[in-house]
């Protein structure tokens, strides 16, 4: 079975700062992984998704996510928040199968402060 | 050109009532699901569809059932609402199911509250 767990249901940094939004997986075979944001009253969207080709992936808006087999981790990072950064972020990981089906973690809500 | 649409936006009915929820995408893949978005922002699979066909039907209440017409369409209807199905429903489509990584596109979500 697989699982994904968010540090921090709730982060907070100022405007220009490192953001780094922590997550693990637990998956019984090689995973694909995935960051969706979803803005207020709106749907998720797609920042980036690892596929196990390069383990250092980029995304959309500046944010980028290294996949680390050993830690079993891919924490997503961007060197310098904006203010419309402000949403729930979440992780998610699917499995090869017959469905790409995601299973999703518990969200991280990202406070940008001036 | 809304990619994922789904109507209503918002939902609110009495307990007890049946309705429905419909969700059309337009960019011509194969696959939809159902997700449930709780009060707690928790997102849970119901229910995919490939090409038609049920693929993915997690433990959800009989009460829940999803109908594919063709498959750029995947409505959910719902029979005797309770007050736990309030929530945000997200219908989502992808292309290259059974590989696991297609991105999946979602739906602005239907509110739905139950009375």
């Amino acid at each position: 079975a697989q699982s994904v767990t968010q540090l921090g249901s709730h982060v907070s940094v100022s405007e220009g700062a490192l953001v780094l939004l922590r997550c693990n997986y637990s998956s019984s075979v090689p995973p694909y992984l995935f960051w969706y944001v979803q803005y207020p009253n709106q749907g998720l969207q797609l920042l980036l998704k690892y596929t196990s080709a390069a383990t250092l992936v980029k995304g959309i808006n500046g944010f980028e996510a290294e996949f680390k087999k050993s830690e079993t981790s891919f924490h997503l990072t961007k060197p310098s928040a904006h203010m419309s950064d402000a949403a729930e972020y979440f992780c998610a990981v699917s499995e090869v199968g017959t469905a790409s089906k995601l299973t999703f973690g518990t969200g991280t809500r990202l406070q940008v402060t001036l | 050109d809304t990619a994922v649409s789904q109507t209503p936006k918002y939902l609110v009915t009495q307990m007890g009532n049946d309705k429905s929820i419909k969700c059309e995408q337009n960019l011509g893949h194969d696959t939809m699901y159902w997700y449930k978005q709780d009060s707690k922002k928790f997102l849970k699979i119901m229910f995919s569809y490939n090409n038609k066909e049920l693929i993915i039907n997690e433990t959800v209440p009989n009460r829940f059932s999803p109908k594919s017409p063709d498959k750029a369409h995947l409505n959910l209807h719902i029979n005797s609402l309770e007050l736990g199905d309030s929530a945000v429903y997200f219908c989502a489509s992808s292309q290259e199911a059974g590989r696991g990584y297609g991105e999946q596109f979602f739906g602005p979500g239907t509110r739905l509250t139950v009375l």
